[in-house]
């Protein structure tokens, strides 16, 4: 198992322009999510899903878009970048809740992404 | 919305002493507790979790107790090592959705 992928690992934006994050995990969990990481801060949520054709926001989902067509995918976009998203992007899965016994998420590699 | 506070932001330790980490929650709701460890430039990696029925739960030469009385949970690691040496984040979460809810982090510094 490739585990959880997210492509690219470094990206340079200029104010105004959009891209997508990609993030993708092969072991069939129904539970995705995206974070942010700023230097010296913890890991805010910025959307999650809970399978296929839901998601939903969390702490900090102005200025991006999700979408869950496949268990597989989890896409997060940037619509029109600033620098104030200058960060580490984190994407997550689990395969069911932390309620639930088998809620440990697995991370990817993360996304570096600069904003100018 | 859930509120997690963590301290202290940095900690260091002499090689084979103990390191303990607190973390307090807002929401009374809150029954599923993990811990992560994020070591530089790499991603962060679950290594123990506790939820709401149970007080205390080790492995090796980690523990974690939950005081959910008082909305509090605790990291400790005994007979450090310098591969500890890194952040750890506490975190919280009450939904089925697995919304967690992180503490800004504590670096942890073990000096050889």
């Amino acid at each position: 198992n490739a585990g959880v992928t997210q492509t690219p690992k470094f990206q340079v934006l200029k104010t105004g322009q959009s891209m997508t994050l990609q993030c993708a995990q092969d072991m069939n969990h129904e539970y995705m999510s995206w974070y942010r990481q700023d230097p010296g801060m913890g890991l805010r949520l910025i959307h999650y899903s809970v399978g296929a054709g839901i998601t939903d926001q969390g702490e900090v989902p102005n200025g991006y878009n999700v979408s869950r067509s496949t268990t597989e995918d989890f896409p997060l976009r940037l619509l029109s970048a600033a620098p104030s998203q200058t960060s580490v992007y984190f994407c997550a899965s689990s395969y069911s809740s932390g309620t639930s016994g088998r809620g440990e998420q697995f991370f990817g590699p993360g996304t570096r992404l600069t904003v100018l | 919305g859930e509120n997690v506070e963590q301290h202290p932001s940095t900690l260091s330790v002499q090689e084979g002493d103990s390191a303990v980490i607190k973390c307090t929650y807002s929401d009374s709701a809150s029954n599923y507790f993990p811990w992560y460890k994020q070591e530089l430039g790499k991603r962060p990696q679950l290594i123990i979790d506790i939820r709401s029925n149970v007080g205390e739960k080790k492995d090796q030469r980690i523990a974690v107790t939950l005081n959910k009385t008082a909305k509090h949970f605790s990291l400790h690691i005994t007979e450090t090592q310098p591969e500890d040496s890194a952040v750890y984040f506490c975190a919280a979460t009450t939904t089925a959705g697995n919304k967690l809810t992180f503490g800004g982090g504590t670096r942890v510094l073990v000096k050889p």
